[in-house]
């Protein structure tokens, strides 16, 4: 079956503007989680959707949003943009509750000038 | 606190056996994983371990688990110039929702 795809794959942007990111989970997996992962701070956890709702967040500003389709399809939102926001945005898969096997994407790597 | 700590390099000969360490604070983790990550790609699952077993073994995977000490390890034996590539340590438990990562440890093999 394929895989989590993640799009696009490379993206720059300017900062102040903002940027959707898009991520289409394993067919059967509800849940979806994001990650940023940057040289200095690795993987930080961004929040995670189950079925539409968002059961989880990490420590990052309200800059930083997303949202799941019933689909199970999900996308983030970064408004803003800061140069630090430069990072590799990670998309795990997960058939349900937490706990179970995460399947990454590619990564969608974003730079932010 | 929820935090997964592992040393940040290593560097081993090709043929010799790796050990990568990772420490865990949450008691209350289910489960322990190991990812790799080669340059450019995502994160590929390499194993995993419940809270309930001490050891774990896969070809030449071997995972051990010290739940008192929160301490897990992953040993590749007969290390190959092919598993070059960063190892992260990560644990979530059941309720959680969400999977907390180590820093991941880069590995480096001689030829």
């Amino acid at each position: 079956k394929a895989g989590v795809t993640q799009t696009p794959r490379y993206l720059i942007k300017t900062r102040g503007q903002q940027v959707t990111l898009s991520c289409s989970p394993i067919s059967g997996h509800r849940s979806v989680s994001w990650y940023q992962q940057t040289p200095g701070q690795g993987l930080q956890f961004l929040f995670e959707y189950f079925s539409e709702t968002q059961r989880n967040k990490g420590n990052f500003p309200g800059r930083f949003s997303g949202r799941q389709f019933s689909n199970s399809r999900s996308e983030m939102n970064v408004s803003t943009l800061e140069l630090g926001d430069s990072a590799l945005y990670l998309c795990a898969s997960q058939k349900g509750q937490g706990g179970t096997e995460a399947f990454f994407g590619q990564g969608t790597r974003l730079t932010v000038v | 606190g929820e935090d997964v700590e592992q040393s940040l390099f290593l560097s081993v000969r090709e043929g010799d056996s790796s050990v990568i360490n990772c420490t865990y604070t949450d008691s209350s983790s289910t489960y322990l994983y190991w990812y790799k990550q080669e340059p450019g790609a995502g994160l590929q699952l390499l194993t995993y371990i419940f809270s309930n077993m001490d050891m774990k073994q896969d070809q030449r995977l071997t995972v051990l688990l010290n739940k008192k000490d929160k301490h897990l390890s992953l040993r590749i034996a007969d290390t190959q110039t092919g598993d070059s590539a960063i190892y992260f340590c990560a644990e979530t438990h059941t309720g959680g929702f969400k999977t907390i990562f180590g820093a991941g440890t880069r590995l480096f093999v001689k030829a």
